[in-house]
């Protein structure tokens, strides 16, 4: 059982807006560790999505957007695309575990 | 821009070692941890540990006392090697890059190599 906490899947229509949580405690995201966000698509390996809680790499869509607060942290993906579908993970530190750490990851389904 | 292309075996018998190797190209050794993570089915992402250009490591205590990471900036590559492996170390193996600063992410990742423990 991961200490970030993901729903296993979310699902929307194309072009709605989906939004992913990430829960963890005061040992990481409440002890104010930056989170980030991996996308992984079928059969390939994961890539950086958003890191520093809400800060995109060069070359992803601004569709895609981080927040955090508290214990928390979210991805929304507005105006979503079928190519879209994926698994997205959030990652953080822990400080009692003394490791990085990932949620268990939320499959998004596109209807 | 860091590329990394990993190999090593992907079949091992009950208390073999792991063995893994990442090629690094497109970078200077200094300025990173060279980290290596893992997937399997039912532990999802699992860090394991990375390493710099001086050779400090740093472990996820759940496998330090099987883990070893080393680096060779002579021939641009870091490598894995995880003891006396059982079939919950079946898994993808990834190597990634983080660039220095503690709160960097993960942002260059190789391909991934699948390992299976079976007898």
């Amino acid at each position: 059982q991961s200490v970030l906490t993901q729903p296993p899947s979310v699902s929307g229509a194309p072009g709605q807006r989906v939004t992913i949580s990430c829960t963890g405690s005061s040992s990481n995201i409440g002890a104010g560790y930056v989170v980030h966000w991996y996308q992984q698509l079928p059969g390939t390996a994961p890539k950086l999505l958003i890191y520093g809680n809400s800060n995109r790499p060069s070359g992803v869509p601004d569709r895609f957007s981080g927040s955090k607060s508290g214990t928390s942290a979210s991805l929304a993906i507005i105006g979503l695309q079928a190519e879209d579908e994926a698994d997205y993970y959030c990652q953080s530190y822990d400080s009692t575990l003394t490791s990085y750490v990932f949620g268990i990851g939320t499959k998004v389904t596109v209807l | 821009q860091v590329q990394l292309q990993q190999w090593g075996a992907g079949l091992l018998k009950p208390s073999e070692t792991l063995s893994l190797t990442c090629g690094v190209s497109g970078a200077s050794f200094s300025g990173y941890y060279w980290t290596w993570i893992r997937q399997s089915p039912g532990m999802g992402l699992e860090w394991i540990g990375d390493i710099n250009h001086s050779g400090r490591t740093n472990y996820n205590p759940s496998l330090k006392s099987r883990v070893s990471i080393s680096i060779d900036t002579s021939k641009n590559q870091f490598s894995l090697k995880l003891y006396s492996v059982t079939a919950a170390d079946t898994a993808v193996y990834y190597c990634a890059s983080r660039d220095y600063d503690f709160w960097r992410p993960m942002d260059v990742w190789g391909k991934g190599t699948t390992v299976t423990v079976s007898s």
